[in-house]
């Protein structure tokens, strides 16, 4: 069965950067795009930016350009979301996602909480 | 940008049916996706490309999408089906995903 298990939860200080980790199983990385998504508490879904495991090609929302970073390690199957220069504002679960155009699977999402 | 808009919240009694839309610039054009997350969860895609159903979700969730006005519709509305509802677009020509602002269901 298709899962995507993500690292666990961090907390960075403001200024600091964090790696969210989503190791893939079930079916092949490299056929599959993997997407990113936060959601802060009480707030809805913001999409943060596309990756293709094969080709490793980025496609990343404005908001975040120039702070994220999506690579990912084919020969474990893992695909990583770095984001750089934290604020208080960037507390937020991250979600993995597979799928192009849609999520069919998700990650379990990510605790990231940025606090001085 | 391109944007989606949806209606903060929705209620409906048990039984009945819930509509919960998701307004776009000729959204019509584009292929429109549904999540249902609940609190703690992560998103389940409950309806993708427009109208067709993932494995495993009730035939009571349908979707359709025209004009300016996309639609998930749940009937027989039962009391898990009470959570948020995301509706979501992929821009081809921007390669960038679109999320609608999410609808809390209540069933009463």
């Amino acid at each position: 069965q298709v899962q995507l298990v993500q690292s666990g939860a961090e907390v960075k200080k403001p200024g600091a950067s964090v790696k969210v980790s989503c190791k893939a199983s079930g079916y092949t990385f490299t056929s599959y795009d993997i997407n990113w998504v936060r959601q802060a508490t009480g707030q809805g879904l913001e999409w943060m930016g596309w990756m293709n495991p094969n080709s490793g090609n980025t496609g990343y929302a404005q908001k975040f350009q120039g702070r994220v970073t999506m690579t990912r390690n084919t020969s474990i199957s893992t695909a990583y979301m770095e984001l750089s220069s934290l604020r208080s504002e960037d507390t937020a679960v991250y979600y993995c996602a597979r799928g192009r155009g849609h999520g069919r699977y998700w990650g379990q999402g990510t605790l990231v909480t940025v606090s001085s | 940008s391109y944007v989606l808009t949806q209606p903060p919240s929705v209620s409906v009694a048990p039984g009945k049916t819930a509509r919960i839309t998701c307004g776009g610039n000729n959204i019509g054009s584009k292929s429109v996706h549904w999540y249902q997350q609940k609190p703690g969860q992560a998103p389940v895609l409950v309806i993708y490309y427009d109208s067709d159903r993932p494995s495993g979700i009730p035939e009571r969730f349908s979707g359709s999408n025209s004009g300016n006005t996309a639609t998930l519709t749940i009937s027989r509305v039962e009391a898990g089906d009470e959570a948020d509802y995301y509706c979501q677009v992929w821009d081809s020509s921007s390669a960038f995903v679109v999320f609608g602002g999410g609808t809390k269901l209540t069933v009463l």
